[in-house]
């Protein structure tokens, strides 16, 4: 059984940091590409990022609101894909999903068969 | 980026209705367009891919059509468990983007 659960949300100061864990079971994080999205009161959903699968170089993107704060990676062998979160403002409050997707070389496959229950971010002074 | 232009951002029907919501690409995104539906405290439930496919488990009376840049999403007879707010998705190019959503309520 898939199963994907994230943690490590909590409540923060703007300009602090925080990372996000999803723990996964039920299948290999490396052969599937991952992806976070968030839904914000401002909003709605709205897609943070992914990162490919081992086979497609394990490599990032992020979307624009988020470039050069927050950081995808992922340990293999403990099954967990994680969401570095720096330099958090107000607008990055929300609940944050992780995704399996799956995987399509370069592009997006879009594809995201299964989420986690999501965990709540909130960045205020 | 790809804008998603998704109307209407509310519904009110009765059970029995069909129920139509559509999304407009500011550019050609071909068949790359999924459809997701939120409800309160849950996460996305992923509905549609490539348009018009049912993911396994979604009632055949949820529907998509369209290509290019004009996309509909149809429920052809709105069942109290259909109450929930439904977003587009297009995926290519990078980045994604959502359209705003269309919150459904019953009459």
């Amino acid at each position: 059984e898939v199963i994907l659960e994230e943690s490590g949300g909590d409540w923060v100061q703007p300009g602090r940091s925080l990372r996000l864990s999803c723990t996964t079971s039920g299948f290999n994080i490396a052969d599937y590409a991952m992806s976070w999205f968030r839904q914000t009161p401002g909003k709605g959903l709205e897609w943070v990022g992914f990162i490919r699968s081992r086979g497609y170089g394990g490599t990032t993107e992020n979307a624009a609101s988020v470039k050069g704060r927050f950081t995808i990676s992922r340990d293999e062998s403990k099954s967990i894909v994680y969401l570095e979160m720096k330099s958090l403002k107000s607008e990055d409050t929300g609940v944050y999903y992780c995704t399996r997707d799956l995987p399509a070389g370069d592009v997006w496959s879009g594809y995201t068969d299964y989420w986690g229950p999501g965990t709540q971010v909130s960045v205020s002074s | 980026d790809i804008q998603m232009t998704q109307s209407p951002s509310s519904l009110s029907a009765s059970v029995g209705d069909r129920v139509t919501i559509t999304c407009q690409a500011s550019h050609d995104i071909g068949n790359s367009l999924n459809w997701y539906q939120v409800k309160p405290g849950k996460a996305p439930k992923f509905l549609i891919y490539d348009v018009n496919n049912l993911r396994p488990g979604v009632p055949l009376r949820f529907s998509g059509s369209g290509s290019g840049t004009d996309f509909t999403l149809t429920i052809s007879s709105l069942q109290p468990e259909d109450i929930a707010t439904y977003y587009c998705l297009q995926y290519d190019p990078l980045p994604p983007t959502f359209g705003q959503g269309t919150k459904l309520e019953i009459k």
